[in-house]
């Protein structure tokens, strides 16, 4: 089946830089880019997402490879609070494939 | 402007039963999904639904069925309940798909004994 594929757990010190990477080979020329974090006991929240652009918000960066099969989530300092299990999702016409996600640990 | 709100949002249910769960969202989106999550499987796509039209199902049993009203509310349904199916599900409303944010509602917790 086809879905993305994200390294299980991360690790990061606080107020450092953080890389989630993603690899999506499957990945369709009108598929979004999604990623969305799940804090402890708390329901999925939306990140960032992109097309074929990087993208920047108040929370997070996405880069996207030039041939969009894979993507990379920066956190530009991590905090305590980003402690979460990251999700990286394609969305696209009757399409919708995600993996297991990230579990980023961040240490003070 | 509400959230997504999901109901109930604890049930306790014994195997060989059926249960009905309830997703109301955000007024104004049209698109809702569903999601089971358990901790040995992590989040896993049941299906999502647009204008009362199922338009993407993930890889489960066909004891797992939804419906959207047109109001854009959804409702699925779990028959012959399993105790493997106890899990936290969760429901996701958007505008409408690919490009658009899903906000997740706080999920129904369901244990099957």
């Amino acid at each position: 089946d086809a879905k993305t594929t994200q390294p299980n757990s991360m690790e990061s010190n606080e107020e450092e830089p953080v890389h989630l990477p993603c690899n999506h080979s499957t990945i369709s020329g009108t598929d979004y880019i999604h990623w969305y974090r799940q804090l402890p006991s708390q329901g999925p929240e939306y990140v960032i997402h992109g097309l074929t652009s990087n993208v920047n918000n108040r929370m997070a960066s996405l880069a996207i490879a030039e041939d969009r099969k894979s993507s990379t989530l920066i956190l530009h300092r991590a905090t305590l609070r980003d402690a979460a299990v990251y999700y990286c999702i394609l969305r696209g016409f009757q399409k919708l494939v995600f993996g297991t996600g990230t579990r980023l640990l961040v240490s003070p | 402007k509400a959230g997504v709100t999901q109901t109930p949002r604890y049930l306790i249910k014994t195997r060989g039963q059926q249960v009905t769960l309830s997703c109301s969202p955000i007024s104004g989106h049209r698109s809702v999904s569903w999601y089971q999550q358990t901790p040995g499987q992590g989040l896993q796509f049941l299906f999502e639904y647009f204008s009362e039209t199922q338009r993407n199902k993930g890889n489960f049993p066909g004891r797992f069925s939804g419906r959207q009203f047109s109001n854009s509310r959804s409702e699925m349904n779990v028959s012959t309940l399993e105790l493997g199916d106890s899990a936290l599900y969760l429901c996701a409303s958007s505008l409408a798909v690919e490009s658009d944010t899903q906000y997740f509602g706080p999920g129904t917790r369901l244990t099957v004994l």
